[in-house]
């Protein structure tokens, strides 16, 4: 079946610091990725939209400067969290759906960041 | 405004009991809704999802929900709880046709040996 792919699965970095995490869509075009945030205990929060070949949409209180998400190729969308902070530090998770209006959602396994 | 409220945020069951997972729905329209499971530290797996076909929708390892539009409520069911059951569950109602998910505040399943 179709399968999402997040890597790394768990990255741990200094504050300041930049992190890239990556979402591949392994045996099938995605035209549409979502990135979403989980805190511990908590329910996910959808950050953004990405669309391949144009700028991401992001949802209300996301600063899209700091969270840049690229979408260059239609198995590929990157979410790079910029001069990264201890309370950026959570649970991130992708999904990506396929290019026809039926297509169904996939789900990557999720990134833990943890900035110390 | 769409939006799904999950009732409870435990549940806990003896294994080979019935799972009854809460959870109402707000939309202003025939809603896409969702459930989908999530294990410690892990992505989401879809159990099952309505999208205005039968009110009674099956899913995957033995689940179930029922659309009732009346009640706006969409329960997930399992006439018997396994061990592996234990996990969070997400109630989720898709947004138009963007598939933008919301997502309710999830419900801990611990299942008793």
């Amino acid at each position: 079946g179709a399968v999402v792919s997040q890597h790394p699965s768990w990255v741990i970095c200094k504050s300041g610091t930049s992190v890239k995490i990556e979402c591949r869509s392994l045996d099938f075009q995605a035209t549409t990725m979502f990135w979403y945030r989980q805190f511990p205990k908590q329910s996910l929060m959808l950050m953004a939209t990405s669309n391949e070949g144009s700028k991401a949409t992001y949802e209300q209180g996301v600063e899209k400067d700091k969270f840049l998400i690229n979408h260059a190729s239609l198995t590929l969308s990157t979410l790079t969290v910029t001069s990264a902070h201890p309370e950026d530090s959570s649970f991130y998770i992708c999904s990506a759906r396929g290019p026809s209006y039926n297509s169904p959602l996939h789900f990557g396994n999720g990134t833990r960041l943890t900035v110390t | 405004a769409q939006s799904v409220t999950q009732l409870d945020s435990h549940v806990s069951v003896s294994e080979g009991t019935p799972v009854l997972l809460r959870c109402n729905y707000s939309s202003s329209y025939s809603p896409s809704l969702f459930w989908y499971v999530q294990h410690p530290n892990k992505g989401l797996q879809l159990l099952l999802k309505y999208t205005s076909a039968a009110t009674l929708v099956k899913g995957i390892n033995g689940f179930e929900a029922e659309f009732k539009k009346s009640e706006t409520s969409f329960h997930l069911t399992k006439p018997s709880a396994h061990m592996s059951d234990a996990a969070e569950y997400f109630c989720v109602v898709g947004m138009d046709s963007s598939y933008k998910l919301i997502f309710g505040s999830g419900t801990r399943l611990l299942v008793r040996p």
